[in-house]
């Protein structure tokens, strides 16, 4: 398995508190995601980092925010919680999109926004 | 928009019988082929993928599917399921004309009844 490890990976929190979850890797890879997963709708990309400091929105972006200040790690707030970000968030890393790299997925984080 | 549909949402079937669950995309150009295994309580493992070249891929835990470009699916097959089998499975493209960004279908959960 990729050396990819997620923090927390079970959270609780209530409506209205901002929530930091943290990604970090081990394989020195450039590209790094966030998704979320929700029944029925597979994994949705909410942002993605092609670089130190360098970020971009995903599919499902409203509410979140991210920062990447170093290679290995990712990290994703949601500023103020709310119940529809209840979800299981899953980081994932490759070193080039689209060529026959792969993404390689991390353990994932259960939030409970309550 | 790009989109991957999985038609199965659950499928549920004995130990021995054979498995097939379908995944078109939406968009044509060069795609890259995924599908991906969840199982219960685990973060996504890759089964098989598809970049090029013979258009029958061969995967992990004699799984294997089949790209058709003219019906733009990539189904995923199982001659023989066993009980391990039970988990979910996602299918999921990628495509530089779309960004190079993982889209993945809803999921199809699949019960294996020992």
């Amino acid at each position: 398995d990729a050396g990819i490890t997620q923090s927390p990976r079970h959270k609780v929190t209530e409506t209205g508190t901002p929530v930091t979850l943290r990604c970090h890797q081990t394989e020195n890879h450039r590209y790094m995601y966030w998704y979320r997963q929700d029944p029925g709708h597979g994994l949705r990309l909410i942002h993605y980092s092609y670089g130190v400091k360098d970020t971009d929105k995903g599919e499902v972006s409203d509410g979140y925010s991210v920062s990447r200040s170093k290679t290995e790690d990712f990290l994703l707030t949601l500023e103020s919680a709310t119940s529809s970000q209840t979800s299981v968030y899953f980081c994932a890393i490759t070193n080039q999109p689209g060529s026959t790299d792969t993404q390689y997925f991390g353990p994932g984080t259960r939030l409970t926004v309550l | 928009a790009q989109s991957v549909s999985q038609h199965n949402h659950h499928v549920i079937l004995s130990e021995a019988a054979s498995l097939e669950l379908g995944c078109n995309y939406s968009y044509g150009g060069t795609v890259n082929l995924f599908w991906y295994v969840q199982y219960p309580g685990q973060h996504l493992q890759l089964l098989l993928k598809y970049f090029s070249g013979d258009p029958l891929v061969k995967g992990i835990k004699g799984f294997e599917a089949e790209f058709i470009k003219s019906k733009f699916s990539f189904n995923l097959r199982k001659p023989s399921v066993q009980w391990s089998d039970t988990a979910e499975y996602f299918c999921a493209v990628i495509s530089k004309a779309a960004g190079n960004k993982l889209t993945f279908g809803g999921g199809t959960r699949v019960l294996v009844k020992p």
